[in-house]
């Protein structure tokens, strides 16, 4: 059965600092692998995904996901954080459902 | 402008008090879904539909129904409604179910509270 794991509840980094979020996956074929994020309030927003080929994706705010089959792994990097990041961020992987994570919250100081 | 609405975005209803949260989308997707957030749990699929009149139970059926009749519309039905499902609601479409990796779109989320 599929399954994602985001093993951080809550992040705080420094403003212009960089960001990595982990997420491990389960899966038992190619997985389809995606990172939302969710601003207070609000609903969720897709930043990336990844279906195949380079393994490497770039998304939407300047973020990027390297998917690692070898670590079943599909963290999401930031070289550097801005103020209006600061969000909660779900890793999800998806064929015929979606299962999302139990999310990051990502707190950025001043 | 693509988009998934849906109704109410808040509501406080009591134990017991039948209600339907209604989903439209407006980009002619076949695949619809229902899904409820709760702190620390991340986003449990409740019920999912491939297409009209086709619907299945995700991993949290229990105490919701659906249905199907339209391509564009998908409510959610609590029939008696019970304090643990004060949540937060959100309904999702997507083109097609099938290759899997098709984007999903999702509501802006609906907020229950039931007392």
């Amino acid at each position: 059965a599929q399954s994602v794991t985001q093993p951080d509840i809550h992040i705080t980094v420094s403003e212009g600092a960089s960001l990595e979020l982990r997420c491990n996956y389960s899966y038992g074929a190619t997985p389809y692998l995606f990172w939302y994020v969710q601003s207070p309030g609000q609903g969720l927003q897709l930043l990336l995904k990844y279906f195949s080929g380079d393994t490497l994706v770039q998304g939407i705010k300047g973020f990027e996901a390297e998917f690692k089959r070898s670590q079943s792994s599909f963290n999401l990097r930031k070289p550097s954080v801005h103020w209006s990041d600061a969000a909660e961020y779900f890793c999800a992987v998806g064929a015929r459902n979606m299962r999302f994570g139990a999310g990051t919250r990502l707190t950025v100081k001043p | 402008e693509a988009q998934v609405t849906q109704n109410p975005r808040y509501l406080i209803t009591v134990t017991g008090k039948k209600l339907t949260v209604t989903c439209s989308q407006n980009m002619n997707h076949e695949y619809m879904s229902w899904y409820r957030q709760d702190p620390g749990l991340g986003l449990r699929q409740i019920y999912y539909s491939m297409n009209v009149e086709v619907t299945d139970k995700g991993d949290v059926p229990e105490g919701y129904k659906v249905s199907r009749k339209e391509k564009r519309n998908f409510p959610l039905i609590l029939e008696s409604p019970s304090p643990n499902q004060t949540s937060l609601y959100f309904c999702a479409s997507s083109l097609s179910r099938g290759i899997g990796g098709n984007t999903i779109y999702f509501g802006e989320g609906s907020w229950l509270t039931v007392v």
